[in-house]
């Protein structure tokens, strides 16, 4: 089942922070994060697993709610290198694939 | 090596046509993957192989055929496809299988334009 993200679309400043949010129906064990700049392939941001590890991203942090079966991806002090949509991926099937939420386009002004 | 390739960039192909798309990675990954992914959409699986065999078929329609030759490669058939096949293929490949705990390297795509 695909997971839900929130909001569909952003707007900032350079330097301002932003928060993108995903949420799933089903238990989750981990969640995945990618972005997708225009016309290029989505790039490996970070996983957060259960029991609270992260591999990924220096400069870009998420949090991992098993409870609610929430994640958040924090991006604090915007570049225009941030630009792009952003993509949670939940597991699905056993594990074997993941399943990619609608999407939140980020659009950073200078 | 972290690089996924694909060939061709773009392809545009007639409904009657027989094409094949192609993938590789040389990261020693396990798991490949294809996606379709239309504009302003996330990504949608097709097929993944693991270990070189066919795990998860996504119902695609038999006009799509994956093949895996090795462990480094993985083709995509095309045969008599339909305009609404007019997408961006994405390859992408994992240490295993990316439902868990590794991460999917996505290759640059080909944009399928069929007329």
């Amino acid at each position: 089942q695909q997971p839900v993200q929130s909001p569909q679309a952003v707007i900032l400043r350079e330097g301002e922070d932003a928060v993108i949010n995903c949420s799933s129906s089903k238990a989750l064990y981990s969640v995945h994060w990618y972005r997708q700049k225009h016309g290029e392939a989505p790039v490996f941001l970070m996983i957060l697993l259960k029991g609270g590890e992260q591999k990924g991203h220096e400069k870009i942090s998420a949090s991992f709610n098993e409870k609610k079966q929430q994640s958040s991806l924090y991006l604090t002090a915007s570049q225009l290198s941030y630009s792009g949509t952003y993509f949670c991926g939940t597991p699905d099937q056993g594990a074997q694939k993941l399943v990619f939420g609608q999407g939140t386009r980020l659009t950073i002004n200078p | 090596d972290t690089e996924v390739t694909q060939t061709p960039k773009h392809l545009v192909m007639g409904m009657t046509n027989k094409k094949s798309l192609k993938c590789e990675q040389h990261m020693g990954h396990r798991a490949m993957y294809w996606y379709k992914q239309k504009a302003k959409k996330p990504p949608e699986l097709m097929f993944v192989y693991s270990y070189e065999k066919l795990s998860i078929n996504e119902s695609v329609p038999s006009r799509f055929s994956p093949e895996c030759p090795n462990s480094s490669l993985l083709n995509l058939h095309l045969h008599a496809l339909q305009p609404e096949d007019s997408a961006l293929y994405l390859c992408a490949s994992s240490q295993d299988e990316a439902g868990g705990s590794y991460e999917q390297y996505f290759g640059p795509g080909t944009r399928l334009t069929v007329t």
